[in-house]
């Protein structure tokens, strides 16, 4: 069966960086792109980009580019978050999440927390 | 940016239909996806490409998407589907997935 099992919770302080694993399992990793969602308490869904497991390639939310890298090992399929320079509004649960091109997120990771806090 | 505008909350009795919409320019152009997400879980993908359902998710949920406005419809509501109900599409000008504001359902 399909699983994305995602890295533990974080704590981090403001300015750091943070990085998220997601590793897929019960399926071709390279056959469906992968998302990374958040959500803050109390909010909504919010789209981060996506990586295409296949070429490497990336596509990022405007809001994001310059401050989140997202990178895949298929040798482990496994891919990866990285958000740099944290602020106190960061502190959300990151989801990743495959679809089938562009269709809808029909797998979603547990989540992971990351707080940021000094 | 693609904007997709849905009402903060609806409220139904159980056994009557739930209808949540999803407002977007000509999102009756682009296909319309929508999640179940509840308190402490991840979203579940409940309806895709419009209308269709993934396996697992029962009849009661549908979906239609014409003109500016998307609408997924909950029959003969149950208290289990208490829940925040998200749309999303894909914006083609940008390549950009977009989630909708979000609509708590709550089951009186």
């Amino acid at each position: 069966q399909v699983q994305l099992v995602q890295s533990g919770a974080e704590v981090k302080k403001p300015g750091a960086s943070v990085k998220v694993s997601c590793k897929a399992s019960g399926y071709t990793f390279t056959g469906y792109y992968m998302h990374w969602v958040r959500q803050a308490p109390g909010q909504g869904l919010e789209w981060m980009g996506w990586i295409n497991p296949n070429s490497g390639g990336t596509n990022y939310a405007q809001k994001f580019q310059g401050w989140v890298t997202m990178t895949r090992d298929t040798s482990i399929s496994t891919a990866y978050m990285e958000l740099s320079r944290l602020r106190s509004d960061d502190t959300a649960v990151y989801y990743c999440a495959r679809s089938h091109g562009t269709g809808g997120v029909d797998y979603w990771g547990q989540g992971t927390l990351v707080t940021v806090s000094s | 940016s693609y904007v997709l505008t849905q009402p903060p909350s609806v409220s139904v009795a159980p056994g009557q239909t739930a209808r949540i919409t999803c407002g977007g320019n000509n999102i009756g152009s682009k296909s319309v996806h929508w999640y179940q997400q509840k308190p402490g879980q991840a979203p579940v993908l409940v309806v895709y490409d419009d209308s269709d359902r993934p396996s697992g998710i029962p009849e009661r949920f549908s979906g239609s998407n014409s003109g500016n406005t998307a609408t997924l419809t909950i029959s003969r509501v149950e208290a289990g589907d208490e829940a925040d109900y998200y749309c999303q599409v894909w914006d083609s000008s940008s390549d950009h997935y977009v989630f909708g504001t979000g609509t708590k359902v709550t089951v009186l």
